[in-house]
């Protein structure tokens, strides 16, 4: 079975600044890998995904995360943040054959602070 | 663009009393899913549905039970409740084994 560990719960910055969303996996076969956000008193929404190919995978909103297989890893990153990024991040992880289920991550709360 | 529509965003509810949580998708999708969420457990998988009339338990099954007549619609059913079902109830679809989910609004239920 696989699983998902976010290594922090909360992670506050500074308007402008950088952050890394950290995520780890562990899975004997190959996987499909999310990141989802979560705004106040909404569900979540997708944010982006790796299927395969390039490693590196962007969102439209500034966020990219990159799959690294040999450190299992699926860290999300953004170069600058803002407030309106403040909300909860999961990553989450599904087998190519386990019929449709994904695994969840316990989430990260980013804070983006003035 | 998918639209996952939950039947309420929130629910008071007396112990023992019985719910029906239901969730319609548009798209087609054969894959639909329920969750509960709580502080610092993440989400976790309550039951699972991949076609019409089939079901499978998720990790938390127990307590409730599902139904899944037509392809657009999944319920979710807590026959008698409990106030450790307290929780935010999510439910989801997915077009492909695997694939991302589509999530709707959620529902906020409070048993008393």
């Amino acid at each position: 079975a696989q699983s998902v560990t976010q290594l922090d719960s909360q992670v506050p910055v500074f308007e402008e600044a950088p952050v890394e969303l950290r995520c780890n996996y562990s899975s004997s076969v190959s996987v499909y890998l999310f990141w989802y956000v979560q705004y106040p008193n909404q569900g979540l929404q997708l944010l982006l995904k790796y299927l395969s190919g390039s490693t590196l995978v962007e969102s439209i909103n500034g966020f990219e995360a990159e799959f690294n297989k040999s450190q299992t890893s699926f860290h999300l990153r953004k170069p600058s943040v803002h407030i309106s990024d403040t909300a909860e991040y999961f990553c989450a992880v599904s087998l190519y054959t386990n019929a449709g289920k994904s695994t969840f991550g316990d989430g990260t709360t980013l804070t983006v602070k003035p | 663009d998918v639209k996952v529509t939950q039947s309420s965003r929130y629910l008071v509810k007396r112990t023992g009393e019985k719910v029906f949580l239901e969730c319609v998708q548009d798209m087609d999708h054969e894959n639909m899913f329920w969750y509960r969420q709580d502080p610092g457990l993440g989400l976790r998988l309550i039951y699972f549905s991949y076609d019409v009339k089939m079901k499978e338990k998720g990790d938390i099954p127990e307590g409730y039970s599902v139904s899944r007549e037509k392809k657009e619609r999944f319920s979710l059913i807590l026959e008698s409740t409990s106030t450790n079902q307290t929780s935010m109830y999510l439910c989801a679809s997915s077009l492909l084994a695997g694939y991302e989910q589509y999530f709707g609004p959620g529902t906020r239920l409070t048993v008393t």
